[in-house]
């Protein structure tokens, strides 16, 4: 079976330093493997996704991840932090079946 | 294209009534799903279609029913609402999944109160 597994709850930078959000998988065969994000009252918009090509992924606004199979890890980070960053984070791998497991999400706070 | 759409933004409703959340996409997508977020926790899936006429369960489809009668549409419903619902609903759409790559498209949500 799939899961995810977002390692913190809660992450809080100052604006200009790196960002590093962190998500474990566990899957049986070569996952796809997705970041979106939720601004507060928003929709969910996909950041990134990684499916099988090149292990470093580059997203939008700045946000790259870099899938690691013997680490069964999905990190996501971005060298410098702004204040529109805060939001939440949701790392997701697709499931046997075509369906979307989520993780519990990571909660970004960007300080001035 | 106005992507994927969802009414109303907000709701409350009693307990014991019933209401549609209304889900349409432009996209022609096969594929449509039903999400709830519930405060602080990651999305669950309530049910999903993968064509019109065909629909099926997803974790937490229980108090919920589904129709998909055109590509475009995919109405979720609520009988007999209870404060366990309250929640933000999310709907979806996609492409049919090619290999292990896809991504799914969201509307903005519905934020339903039920008292």
């Amino acid at each position: 079976a799939q899961s995810v597994t977002q390692l913190d709850s809660h992450v809080s930078v100052s604006e200009g330093t790196p960002v590093l959000l962190r998500c474990n998988y566990s899957s049986s065969y070569s996952p796809s493997l997705f970041w979106y994000v939720q601004h507060p009252n928003k929709g969910l918009q996909l950041l990134l996704k990684y499916t099988s090509a090149a292990t470093l992924v580059k997203g939008i606004n700045g946000f790259e991840a870099e899938f690691k199979k013997s680490e069964t890890s999905f990190h996501l980070t971005k060298p410098s932090a702004h204040m529109s960053d805060a939001a939440e984070y949701f790392c997701v791998v697709s499931g046997n079946n075509r369906k979307l497991i989520w993780g519990l999400g990571t909660s970004l706070a960007v300080n001035p | 294209n106005a992507g994927v759409t969802q009414t109303p933004k907000f709701r409350i409703l009693k307990i014991g009534q019933s209401m549609t959340l209304q889900c349409t996409q432009d996209m022609n997508h096969n594929y449509m799903y039903w999400y709830r977020q519930d405060p602080g926790m990651g999305l669950k899936l309530i049910y999903y279609s993968v064509g019109a006429g065909i629909t099926d369960k997803g974790e937490v489809p229980n108090g919920y029913n589904v129709s998909r009668s055109t590509t475009e549409d995919f109405p979720l419903r609520l009988e007999l609402a209870a404060p366990s619902q309250t929640s933000v609903y999310f709907c979806a759409s996609s492409l049919p999944p090619g290999g292990l790559s896809y991504e799914q498209y969201f509307g903005p949500g519905t934020r339903l109160t039920v008292t």
